[in-house]
């Protein structure tokens, strides 16, 4: 399998600070159809994770444009511009290129 | 706007099978998707089940494969899970999400629904 290794697992942020979130996989996430099935989700505390960016730096609908995803490879990035309260909670990152479809442990943000 | 929805069992005994159903509404199942089952034990990460499309063609993970079942019914509009000899380390948040076409995973997730694993 796939790993997906995240860091900081903690992110204490100040709002209006930008913030980053880093993910690497054990092997490389480019497919052989040319895509890179990276993907980023946030999961607030009782909530269902919800998909922010998707192969590697698509933003999804409605999502502001303060969140950015880059990388390639192995090694990939979230980016929070200016952190918001609305912000906080667990970041995960998970691959979809190889079977079975993996999962960072997760980067939890909070509010110092 | 796709809607998901799962429901079964909040409690089930050891060496029991689980059985979950998502409800999908505001699209077809039968459309070109892919419908998974992603667990998440309390104070944990995100695991990958299974997932399923409208033909019936299956994918599962190998580290549950030989316990788990999905299962499509286009008829209800809904998909479902089964995990046999369930143990307290299947205790865990039950979601449902979606794949678009094109490798777009899990743009819609149901509200997730906890099911205990006990005695």
């Amino acid at each position: 399998d796939v790993v997906m290794t995240q860091s900081p697992l903690s992110l204490p942020v100040t709002l209006g600070q930008p913030a980053s979130i880093s993910c690497r996989s054990s092997q490389s996430l480019v497919h052989s159809d040319g895509n890179t099935y990276l993907n980023w989700f946030h999961q607030r505390p009782g909530q269902s994770p919800r998909r922010l960016i998707y192969k590697v730096s698509d933003r999804d609908s409605g999502v502001p444009d303060r969140f950015s995803g880059s990388g390639s490879g192995t090694d990939f990035t979230l980016k929070i511009s200016r952190v918001e309260a609305e912000d906080v909670g667990v970041y995960y990152c998970m691959q979809g290129t190889h079977w079975p479809l993996t999962f960072g442990g997760g980067t939890k943000v909070e509010i110092k | 706007q796709v809607q998901l929805q799962e429901s079964g069992p909040g409690l089930v005994k050891p060496s029991e099978t689980l059985s979950l159903t998502c409800a999908v509404s505001g699209g077809s199942i039968s459309s070109s998707n892919w419908w998974s089952w992603i667990r998440q034990p309390p104070g944990r990460g995100l695991e990958w089940i299974a997932e399923i499309d409208h033909s019936g063609y299956t994918k599962y993970n190998p580290s549950l494969k030989s316990r788990v079942t999905i299962s499509v019914d286009k008829s209800n509009n809904q998909f479902s899970l089964k995990l046999s000899s369930v143990t307290a380390a299947d205790t865990a948040v039950y979601y449902c999400a979606r794949t678009l076409s094109g490798g777009r995973f899990f743009d819609y997730w149901g509200q997730g629904t906890l099911v205990t694993v006990s005695s």
